[in-house]
């Protein structure tokens, strides 16, 4: 299995600044094919299903908020929140997309300061 | 508009079976795989298996391969996931989800928490 390795566990921003979230992947997710790498992330608020912001590394899902952008390729891939606000209080994982099993991240928690 | 509509909260003992559902509403069912999330009570997602309706071609984690069936009844539009004898372990909420063009999962059923206790 591919394993994905998040960090931090959890950060505390200001409001109106910025966020970082960094996930690494035990093994390449870049798909040569179509030079895409297969990886998403996702928002979870408490008590919702988790929802889709990115995925390959970093198109945007459609109705997400251009403040979200993700990047990386290859191994290493990072979410940012460019101004954090008050509603983006949450838990956000990764998840590779490119092979079965499609594992995820352990979470990066995001509160504010 | 897409939808997938879970079954209800489940309580059962354990050695029980049990067979929740998910029904998707709002586009072409046969023609996206459907997976299957786990989220231990304060913990993280698991991803546990995925299915094509079309074909059922099933693939799943090693960590739940055997313990759990996925299947899916594409004239119904619904998945399932079931287990044949449940554990206080499996005591959990669970997803279904959408793959979409991207493999990701952009759609998500709204959860089903399952309760095994004596």
């Amino acid at each position: 299995d591919i394993v994905m390795t998040q960090s931090p566990d959890s950060l505390a921003v200001s409001l109106g600044e910025r966020a970082t979230i960094n996930c690494k992947s035990s093994q390449s997710v870049l798909y040569s094919s179509d030079n895409k790498s297969y990886l998403a992330w996702y928002q979870q608020k408490p008590g919702q299903p988790p929802k889709l912001l990115i995925y390959w590394a970093s198109t945007r899902e459609s109705g997400v908020p251009d403040r979200f952008s993700g990047s990386g390729s290859g191994t290493d891939f990072t979410l940012t929140i460019s101004s954090l606000q008050a509603e983006d209080v949450a838990v956000y994982y990764c998840q590779q997309h490119y092979t079965t099993p499609q594992t995820f991240g352990g979470g990066t928690k995001v509160e504010i300061k | 508009e897409v939808q997938l509509v879970q079954s209800g909260a489940e309580v059962k003992k354990p050695g029980e079976s049990l067979k929740i559902s998910c029904k998707g509403s709002g586009y072409s069912f046969p023609s996206h795989w459907i997976g299957w999330v786990r989220q231990m009570p304060g913990k993280g997602l698991e991803w546990m298996g995925i299915i094509f309706p079309t074909d059922s071609d099933t693939r799943y984690s090693p960590s739940f391969q055997g313990q759990v069936t996925i299947s899916a009844d594409k004239s119904i539009s619904t998945a399932y996931l079931q287990w044949s004898s449940l554990r206080a372990s499996d005591s959990a909420m669970y997803y279904c989800a959408r793959s979409g063009g991207g493999t990701s999962f952009d759609h998500w059923g709204q959860g089903t928490l399952v309760t095994v206790s004596s």
